[in-house]
């Protein structure tokens, strides 16, 4: 079955890190750029970060530049989100992507996994 | 920027919807997709290329425009349609979301 499944969200407090996960089956996981994209509570959706299917390229949005790290074990079929030095206006729901062409946009999504940064 | 009209969007099941989303510049080569976003479902591709239908979606889901205006129709709403709808962009970097439009009964 062709499918994305996050997991590793949490509630956590300000300054904390948390590593988020996506595993991916069905598909030839190293062929396709793969995203990051995230929902605050009653807002839209939200580019996070992007992973060429080589690794060679990796980008990020301003807002979380120097504090989150997208990363893939191609052996593992799985992608990764470290987000670290979290803020409050992190919290969101956070979904994982796929990107057939690398061309930013997103043909396959999961269903989220959920970040609450509180104290 | 994209801006998507109207917010809301109150129809009944086989009324025709259609959604605006305008984009400031102009969007080369017409770079922009249609996402359907149901509560706890994983969002869909509905659009590419602005008219190019993702695989699966059905005929009565469908894109136009080009530049700053774009469009997307629903001819026949089903009970399932009823949904949030956002365009985005990927002209440039970084690729960016419309503030969505939600279809409601």
């Amino acid at each position: 079955q062709v499918q994305l499944v996050e997991s590793g969200g949490g509630v956590v407090q300000p300054g904390r890190s948390l590593r988020l996960s996506c595993a991916v089956s069905g598909f030839s996981f190293n062929s396709c750029g793969m995203h990051w994209v995230r929902q605050a509570p009653g807002r839209g959706l939200e580019w996070v970060a992007m992973i060429s299917n080589d690794e060679s390229q990796k980008y990020y949005a301003d807002s979380v530049e120097g504090r989150f790290t997208i990363s893939r074990d191609t052996s593992k079929n799985t992608l990764f989100l470290q987000v670290s030095s979290l803020r409050v206006e992190d919290t969101a729901v956070y979904y994982c992507a796929r990107d057939p062409n690398q061309r930013f946009w997103f043909d396959l999504w999961g269903q989220g996994t959920p970040v609450t940064v509180a104290s | 920027v994209l801006t998507q009209s109207p917010a809301t969007l109150s129809l009944s099941p086989g009324e025709r919807a259609t959604l605006s989303c305008g984009a400031s510049p102009s969007l080369r080569f017409n770079y922009l997709a249609w996402y359907q976003h149901r509560p706890g479902l994983a969002p869909r591709l509905l659009i590419y290329d602005a008219s190019t239908r993702a695989t699966g979606i059905p005929d009565r889901f469908s894109g136009s425009g080009s530049g700053t205006d774009f469009t997307l129709i629903i001819s026949r709403l089903e009970p399932d349609d009823f949904a949030v709808y956002y365009c985005q962009q990927y002209r440039s970097s970084p690729p960016t979301f419309g503030g969505g439009t939600k279809v409601e009964i």
